[in-house]
């Protein structure tokens, strides 16, 4: 069974620009979840998407939005990037969030740094 | 109420030794209370998981124990070797959202 895989691995930008994270779940998964891990740090909810509908957000900024495709891929977008933007952002699938017969599967993550 | 406080925030453990993380919630409708683990430049991986009504439960060298009454849940790892060295979070599931606890930075010297 193939993981979650996010791409790109790694990805320099500039303050202000824009960025678009990609992330392909589990085969048979339905739900996806991005989450921001600043270096060092825990890990901070950022979307979840379900069969298609954004189902529930943390505590970031509009520009920080996403999508989920319908063959359950997503993107993440972040617009006017900001220097404390730079983290590493995971990617997780799952049936069903957090639940017991259903855990997440992380994706390695993308590693943005913007300078 | 939705926080899960994780302790201590970093642990040096000898190889050999246990290794003891604990997270404490106050929100009793938490129904899922899983470990994930993770190392420098992967994602975290699901370690072990429990149900509240179960008061532990034990996968090779890694236990967690659940003290309902106390609201505290703990992982224990017994024979704690050097590839243990990982970051450990916590966390706890509730109507479908998963509360993480912040992370347990765990070193295991040789």
């Amino acid at each position: 069974e193939a993981g979650v895989t996010q791409s790109p691995t790694h990805l320099i930008k500039t303050r202000g620009q824009q960025v678009t994270l990609r992330c392909s779940p589990i085969s048979g998964h339905t739900s996806v979840y991005w989450y921001q891990q600043a270096l060092g740090l825990g890990l901070q909810f950022l979307l979840w998407y379900d069969e298609g509908e954004e189902r529930n957000r943390g505590n970031f900024p509009p520009r920080f939005s996403g999508r989920q495709f319908p063959n359950y891929s997503s993107e993440l977008n972040v617009n006017a990037l900001e220097l404390e933007d730079s983290a590493l952002y995971l990617c997780a699938s799952s049936r069903r969030q957090g639940s017991y017969n259903s855990p997440l599967h992380f994706g390695n993550g993308t590693r943005l740094t913007v300078t | 109420q939705q926080q899960v406080k994780q302790s201590p925030q970093s642990l040096i453990v000898q190889k050999g030794g246990i290794s003891i993380i604990n997270c404490a919630y106050e929100n009793t409708a938490f129904d899922y209370f899983p470990w994930y683990q993770q190392f420098p430049g992967k994602g975290p991986a699901l370690l072990i998981a429990i149900r509240p009504d179960v008061s532990e439960k034990k996968e090779g060298r890694f236990t967690i124990s659940f003290n309902k009454s106390a609201k505290q849940f703990s992982l224990h790892i017994m024979d704690s070797q050097p590839g243990d060295s990982a970051t450990y979070f916590c966390a706890a599931s509730f109507n479908y959202q998963l509360i993480w606890g912040a992370g347990t930075k765990l070193i295991i010297k040789p």
